[in-house]
């Protein structure tokens, strides 16, 4: 069965330092990756996706990801983290063919002015 | 640009009585999934709907059912309601659901609280 594991429960990064929110999947077949931010209180919102193509994907409010197939990574950054930036992040994994997108655990990012 | 709108926003019940919540998709999304998200937990899939018939289920409860009418709004209803009801309940809307690559575009969410 497809899984995706966010290792850090919380991650906590100065403002205009690079952030790195990690990610690992396991699936069969190939997946569609994608990243989602959950502000409190308030619904999910989109960052990015990875179906096919460039392994690094470039996202909303300046966020990026790269696939790594070899390590079956998906990690989150950001060159410089803005204290706006604080908030749940999500890792998620559909299979082609299905509806079901699974869901990280999620990782809460802080960062500190 | 329009959002998927969902209703109500808060709704609080008594156990073992019902609950329906509202989904309105973006327009032109012809599929609309229902996600419930517990305190401190990671969204859960429930069940997903592509054009107007039932795509997919997942961790739904018997007593719970879902439908997607004519015009793609969708109506989660739940009875029997019980405390590990309260959660955080999303919906969510896509176009062509598993054809397509297309991420999914979340609603604020409905949140109930069963006492």
């Amino acid at each position: 069965a497809q899984s995706v594991a966010q290792p850090e429960d919380q991650v906590n990064v100065a403002e205009g330092n690079p952030l790195t929110v990690k990610c690992t999947y396991s699936v069969s077949g190939n997946p569609y990756l994608f990243w989602y931010v959950q502000y409190p209180n308030r619904g999910l919102q989109f960052l990015l996706k990875y179906i096919t193509g460039d392994n690094l994907v470039k996202g909303s409010y300046g966020f990026e990801a790269e696939f790594n197939k070899s390590q079956t990574s998906f990690h989150l950054k950001k060159p410089s983290a803005l204290v706006s930036d604080s908030a749940l992040y999500f890792c998620a994994v559909r299979e082609t063919n299905t509806d079901k997108l699974i869901f990280g655990t999620g990782t809460r990012l802080q960062v500190f002015p | 640009a329009a959002g998927v709108i969902q209703s109500p926003r808060h709704l609080i019940k008594e156990k073992r009585e019902t609950a329906t919540l509202k989904c309105y998709p973006i327009p032109r999304h012809d599929t609309v999934y229902w996600y419930q998200q517990g305190p401190g937990q990671d969204p859960q899939f429930l069940i997903s709907f592509y054009e107007k018939m039932q795509s997919d289920k997942g961790s739904i409860p018997d007593r719970f059912s879902a439908q997607q009418f004519s015009d793609y709004h969708s109506e989660l209803n739940m009875s029997s309601l019980e405390l590990g009801d309260s959660a955080l309940y999303f919906c969510a809307s896509s176009r062509w659901g598993k054809r397509g690559s297309g991420e999914l575009f979340f609603g604020e969410g409905s949140r109930l609280t069963v006492l």
